[in-house]
């Protein structure tokens, strides 16, 4: 089946202990993105790839870092959390073809920071 | 900068009513529109697509259109069911212009159908 796996769905931390959230798609795409939704804002972008080994900010990217070593991976990083950064996060990927086909989203992943 | 707004932010409705739910855009210049649906604490499905060169899309009761022109386009639900309970978020992405290949999102509008 064709999807976005992100992993863990849950995940309660404290503050400044470095996490990783992952990101996997089995579909080929050449674009990830990683997006968080937070309540009255919406989803907002952090970070995006548009292939291998290049990663570029998004609109909100103070706090994350991101790598993209291989074309399925795509994992965010918050080296130091702080409570702000509790939100509800979604990975994303879309064909180059952007025009032609949409993006398909993970589940998601619930951080709280405390 | 492009702005997506949905309105309404809520609706409600009984059962069998047919509706439709509006998304405006400030830049035309887009590659595509996309409908999403979203449960809530749960991830985003994929509803629709329209290209920007495309009027309008269907998938069993769902009927999405598009005017670039006007920067507008509207999903229609049919004969509306409980399950249908959900938001609904509208969804393009950035124009050639600009960098970056994000969609910019509304902030949705969210449905309640009674039995």
């Amino acid at each position: 089946e064709a999807q976005v796996t992100q992993n863990p769905r849950y995940l309660i931390t404290v503050t400044g202990k470095k996490l990783t959230v992952t990101c996997s798609q089995n579909m080929n795409h050449e674009y990830m993105s990683w997006y968080r939704q937070d309540p009255g804002l919406g989803l907002r972008q952090i970070y995006y790839s548009m292939n291998v080994e290049v990663t570029d900010k998004g609109d909100v990217p103070e706090g994350y870092k991101v790598s993209r070593k291989e074309k399925r991976n795509f994992p965010l990083i918050l080296e130091s959390p702080s409570p702000n950064q509790t939100s509800l996060y979604f990975c994303a990927s879309s064909p180059r073809d952007r025009t032609n086909y949409g993006y398909t989203f993970g589940s998601g992943t619930r951080l709280t920071v405390v | 900068k492009q702005e997506v707004t949905q309105i309404p932010a809520a609706l409600s409705v009984p059962e069998g009513e047919n509706l439709v739910l509006n998304c405006s855009f400030t830049d035309s210049a887009i590659y595509n529109l996309q409908w999403f649906r979203q449960d809530p604490g749960k991830g985003l499905t994929s509803l629709l697509l329209i290209q920007s060169s495309q009027r309008e899309q269907t998938s069993g009761r769902l009927n999405a259109s598009l005017d670039k022109s006007s920067g507008r386009s509207t999903l229609y639900i049919a004969a509306s069911q409980p399950g249908d309970s959900a938001t609904y978020l509208c969804a393009v992405s950035r124009g050639a212009d600009q960098a970056g290949t994000a969609l910019i999102f509304g902030k949705g509008t969210t449905l309640s159908v009674s039995s």
